[in-house]
């Protein structure tokens, strides 16, 4: 079965830059479709997608956060890593690693790590 | 980008039926999916292409999407089905193609 594990620091300092890890198991990030998004959700708020990479390395990210954003994958470790600069109090949440299936042209976030919490403050 | 508009809370009686509403300009021509996030959870996904059950999920739950408004209906609500229900499409026009509504927190009265 599809599972995913989001691993990474609970607090950081405003300025500093966050990496986040997801490691997930049951599916290859080689296979022709799939993808991993990374969804973020502030304490209360709603769900809000921040990025995602494809099965052959393309890459996408939510334009008001793009200039801060960097996605890889590792294949061999089945590993994807979000690293975010200059984190601010306001993207204090919930961070959740997910499966996203489909292509290019149409998507479903189907399974859902079971997030972490990180809070910006000093 | 693509706008889905829920209305923030709907509340029903026990073995009553809910309905919630997901609205988006045309939304009828995309796939519309349907999580529900208990709190303290993630997210789970409950329909799936307007109508679709992912495995075990309780035949209650059933979608539509038409025009204007796709629909989240839950029959025979119980205790357990308070959460919240966020909507998400896929919007291959945009550089946001991942897309969810504002969420609608149920409330079993």
């Amino acid at each position: 079965q599809i599972t995913l594990r989001e691993s990474g620091p609970t607090l950081v300092k405003p300025t500093q830059t966050l990496t986040l890890t997801c490691t997930f198991s049951g599916f290859s990030l080689t296979t022709s479709g799939l993808s991993v998004a990374w969804i973020r959700q502030p304490p209360g708020k709603a769900l809000e997608w921040v990025a995602l990479i494809y099965w052959d390395d393309d890459k996408r990210y939510s334009p008001s956060l793009k200039s801060r954003l960097t996605i890889t994958k590792d294949t061999f470790r089945n590993q994807v890593v979000l690293t975010m600069t200059n984190m601010d109090p306001v993207d204090t949440g919930t961070y959740y690693c997910t499966h996203l299936l489909g292509g290019h042209n149409y998507g479903l976030v189907d399974f859902w790590g079971q997030g972490t919490l990180v809070t910006v403050s000093s | 980008s693509y706008v889905l508009t829920q209305p923030p809370s709907v509340s029903v009686a026990p073995g009553q039926t809910a309905r919630i509403t997901c609205e988006g300009d045309n939304i009828g021509s995309y796939s519309v999916h349907w999580d529900q996030q208990k709190p303290g959870q993630a997210p789970v996904l409950v329909i799936s292409y307007d109508t679709d059950r992912p495995s075990g999920i309780p035949e209650r739950f059933s979608g539509s999407n038409s025009g204007n408004t796709a629909t989240l209906t839950i029959s025979g609500v119980e205790a357990g089905d308070e959460a919240d229900y966020y909507c998400q499409v896929w919007d291959t026009y945009t550089d946001s193609p991942v897309v969810f509504g504002g969420g609608t927190k149920l409330t079993v009265l």
